[in-house]
């Protein structure tokens, strides 16, 4: 059974960063690519990025470029994102999904406050 | 970027109702669309994968046509359990862009 587990809600404050995992299992990891969505309370779904677990070959959202940053680890079938700078714009919920867009992750909810 | 016009923003249909859903590509697209399900509080759900295939364990209720740059998600006879927001993708070029997301409500 695939299955992509994601880390748990993280509350942070303005300005610091953070990093969230996204366990694999159930398939081989190097084979699909990973990718990044966000969603804003209320909001719609908005690319991030992706990563090619396979080498670690990455592209991003022109607007994530600075913000984002995607790496995975072949040992564990872990990818992970980390967001720098945080404000209330990132005050979001976060979600890994493979490539064939099959399989999502339950998402991170990550919340930047004071 | 390859924009995706998603329409209408939202609906109100009747069980039993036909429904239809819309995405336009800015630019050629192909068949590199998918269509999601998200309900609330819940992760996206695959439906429709390469613009007219059903996703694994999906109603044949639910299919998806395309006309030129123009992507429809249908809902033959709506169910309560349909009720949801709907999104599609593009997949061909990065970014990869979403639709603004249809609301789907019981009228």
């Amino acid at each position: 059974e695939v299955l992509l587990q994601q880390s748990g809600a993280e509350l942070v404050r303005p300005g610091s960063s953070v990093k969230i995992s996204c366990k694999a299992s159930g398939y081989t990891f190097t084979d699909y690519y990973m990718h990044w969505v966000k969603q804003r309370p209320e909001q719609g779904l908005v690319w991030i990025g992706r990563i090619n677990p396979a080498n670690g070959n990455t592209v991003y959202a022109e607007k994530f470029k600075s913000k984002a940053t995607l790496t995975a680890d072949k040992s564990s079938n872990t990818a992970y994102m980390q967001l720098s700078s945080l404000t209330s714009e990132d005050t979001a919920t976060y979600f890994c999904t493979r490539s064939s867009w099959d399989y999502w992750g339950q998402g991170v909810m990550v919340t930047v406050s004071s | 970027d390859i924009q995706m016009t998603q329409s209408p923003s939202s609906m109100s249909a009747s069980l039993g109702d036909r429904v239809t859903i819309t995405c336009r590509a800015s630019q050629d697209i192909g068949n590199y669309l998918s269509w999601f399900q998200q309900k609330p509080g819940k992760s996206p759900r695959r439906m429709i994968y390469g613009a007219t295939n059903l996703a694994a364990g999906v109603p044949s209720r639910f299919s998806g046509s395309r006309s030129g740059s123009d992507y429809s998600l249908t809902i033959s006879s709506l169910e309560s359990e349909d009720m949801a927001i709907y999104y599609c993708l593009q997949s061909i070029q990065y970014p990869r862009t979403f639709g603004g997301g249809t609301k789907l409500e019981l009228k």
